[in-house]
This record gives C-alpha cells, sequence and structure tokens, in this order.
C-alpha cells in the first residue's frame, strides 16, 4: 500500500512569492492535515481538512491557505513568502475524520525562501 | 509556556543500553499521547499511542503516561544502532479547537553507537 506522498520535494522561492505545495492521501483515507516543521520549533498544526472542507486550522496568518480536492488530495497555498517560512512542510491522513492517534506523514516538501 | 515540552538532547548510548525519553504538558484536556520516530530528511513515523494513563508495551518500546502528572515516558529496551533518530512526543485532545490537530514536543535526537 502506498503511503502518503508530496511533491515537490524541494521547493525554493523568493520571498514575496507564492508556493503551492501538493499532497496525495493513503489510498481511502478521507482527512488531510498540514504541519510546518521550521527549525529548532517542532512540528506546528496548519490545517486538517476533510471530505473538501476545512475543519481546522492552526495559529498561522490567512496566507497559509489550502483546499482538498475530490479525490482527497490537498494543496497548501503560502502567499507573499517571508523568510521565516523556510521549513520542512509535512502532510499527514487518517482514515477516519479527526481521528489523531493514527495521522501517517509523508515525507515532507522542504520549502526555502531567499 | 509551549504547551508540550521535550528535551531536545542530544542524546547519546552505547548499544543494548535501556534509553528513557520523555515530555511533560501542560493541557489536562490531552487524551491521546503518541510516540514518533523521525529518521533524518524523512516523515514522521508513528511508534506508539496510549490513549489516558497507563502503559502500552511494543517489543523493545514500552509507552507510559501519567495524567497526574502530565508526563509521558517511551523507554527503549536494548537499543540498536538502527534506533538512532529523532524521538517526537505528540498529544491532543477530543474536542473543541484541539479536534483533529496534534501538539508536539521539540523532538529528541537520539544516537546509538555500536
Amino acid at each position: 500500500e502506498a503511503g502518503v506522498t508530496q511533491s515537490p520535494t524541494h521547493l525554493i522561492k523568493t520571498r514575496g512569492q507564492q508556493a503551492t505545495l501538493r499532497c496525495s492521501p493513503i489510498s481511502g483515507h478521507t482527512s488531510v492535515y498540514w504541519y510546518q516543521q521550521a527549525l529548532g520549533l517542532g512540528l506546528q498544526f496548519l490545517l486538517w481538512y476533510d471530505e473538501g472542507e476545512e475543519r481546522n486550522r492552526g495559529n498561522f496568518p490567512p496566507r497559509f491557505s489550502g483546499r482538498q480536492f475530490p479525490n482527497y488530495s490537498s494543496e497548501l497555498n503560502v502567499n507573499a513568502l517571508e523568510l521565516e517560512d523556510s521549513a520542512l512542510y509535512l502532510c499527514a491522513s487518517s482514515l477516519l475524520a479527526g481521528v489523531t492517534d493514527t495521522q501517517y506523514f509523508g515525507p515532507g516538501t522542504r520549502l526555502t525562501v531567499l | 509556556q509551549k504547551e508540550v515540552e521535550q528535551d531536545p538532547g542530544p542524546l547519546s548510548v552505547p548499544e543494548g543500553a535501556i534509553v528513557s525519553l520523555n515530555c511533560t504538558y501542560s493541557n489536562s484536556a490531552f487524551q491521546y499521547f503518541m510516540w514518533y520516530r523521525q529518521y533524518s530528511r524523512k516523515g514522521p513515523e508513528l511508534l506508539m499511542y496510549t490513549y489516558s494513563s497507563g502503559n502500552k508495551e511494543d517489543g523493545r518500546f514500552t509507552a507510559q503516561v501519567d495524567k497526574s502528572s502530565k508526563y509521558i515516558s517511551l523507554f527503549i529496551r536494548d537499543s540498536q544502532p538502527s534506533d538512532s533518530a529523532t524521538y517526537l512526543c505528540a498529544m491532543s485532545g477530543v474536542g473543541g479547537s484541539t479536534l483533529g490537530r496534534l501538539y508536539f514536543g521539540r523532538g529528541t535526537q537520539l544516537t546509538v553507537w555500536p
């Protein structure tokens, strides 16, 4: 069974640009979660999508947004990039909505903002 | 005060040693407690999860939760060089703004040398 996949692996942008990160959940999983792992800060919850709807959001500004498509894949958009947005962005999926004991993570997209 | 505190280490032990990893937390609403392992340049991999207080054993790994002290532990017996990774504790609540989100510690970097 294929795990959570993310693309691209690496992304380099300059300050002020927009970044789009993509995630495909495990087959059959309907919930997708996004986390930011910045150096020295640990994983911080960004967003949770289930059945195409945003269900919960972490303490991040509105320029962090996303969506979930009918096939349950998801996209994270970061507008007006700032240097401190440089981080590893991790996507996770779960079979049951909001069940936090079984979130499976992908390998992440490393975003570098210059 | 951060909601989940974890000593980042680094922790270095010889092969065969018993390793003890710990986290403390402040939110009494947390009900699910997890340990993830993250190898360099990979996404976190779920190792153990526990609901509420108690112990759980899986092979060489034992997870303990003491809700009265807001303290969780992971013990690794007969540690192996392949256990060298960053260990992340995570926890979550069951409703409200905590639904669907994991709260992570910063991670403890463990090295097991032969």
